[in-house]
């Protein structure tokens, strides 16, 4: 079976550009999670879906980030425009709702943005 | 404040050796527990559940101390490809399904 599908795996732009970071959960899965991970900060949560809808967006660290779940196979997180201060690794990870906290992790996009 | 602690190592142990993580949590309403494994420049996955009574998978031994909020793991007999980074992970309380992952434990397991 498919694990979590993540693209780009690797993205370098420079500053002020518009990032488009999309993820596809494993199939049955309905919950669904965005993460950032840096050295300084560990792995934190920016914001998770459950059957499509966003339940908390807490985590997203201001209104460059934006995340959409237009069906229950997609997802994208956006940044615009970037800063460099945004290089990072971007997980998506997905769950079934009944076991929301076994969740599978897909690669990560490595975020570079100078 | 971050509220997921733990002691960065890294913890060098020769094959064979037992070595055992600590995690501290800060919020006292958490009630679920875990133990996420992440090999380099990988993505992290779940080594197991930490019950209230302990649990034990293998060579993996997981505690809670629900009164000192403190989550250990024991692994015994170390092997080379238990070499990962360690993360203690306790659940947001409050907020559905949202996890709070610790910056993780450094392992090397050396010949």
């Amino acid at each position: 079976d498919a694990g979590v599908i993540q693209s780009p795996r690797h993205e370098v732009t420079e500053m002020g550009q518009e990032v488009t970071l999309r993820c596809k959960p494993i199939s049955g899965h309905n919950s669904l999670f965005w993460y950032r991970q840096t050295m300084m900060r560990g792995l934190e949560l920016l914001i998770y879906f459950n059957n499509n809808v966003p339940i908390d967006d807490s985590g997203m660290p201001e209104d460059r980030f934006s995340a959409k779940m237009p069906n229950a196979s997609f997802s994208t997180l956006k940044i615009q425009p970037s800063e460099p201060r945004d290089s990072a690794v971007y997980f998506c990870a997905s769950s079934w709702t009944s076991k929301a906290y076994e969740q599978y992790f897909g690669p990560g996009t490595r975020l570079t943005v100078t | 404040r971050k509220e997921v602690e733990q002691d960065p190592g890294p913890f060098n142990v020769p094959e064979g050796a037992t070595v055992a993580f600590n995690c501290t949590y800060s919020n006292s309403a958490s009630q679920s527990f875990f133990w996420y494994r992440q090999d380099c420049r990988k993505e992290p996955k779940l080594l197991m559940s930490v019950y209230s009574s302990g649990n034990e998978d293998g060579r993996f031994t997981a505690q809670l101390n629900r009164a000192s909020q403190y989550i250990s793991l024991l692994i015994r007999d170390s092997k080379l490809s238990d070499s990962a980074t360690y993360l203690c992970v306790v659940n947001i309380p409050n907020s559905g399904y949202a996890l709070n992952f610790g910056k993780g434990t450094s392992l090397l397991v050396t010949p």
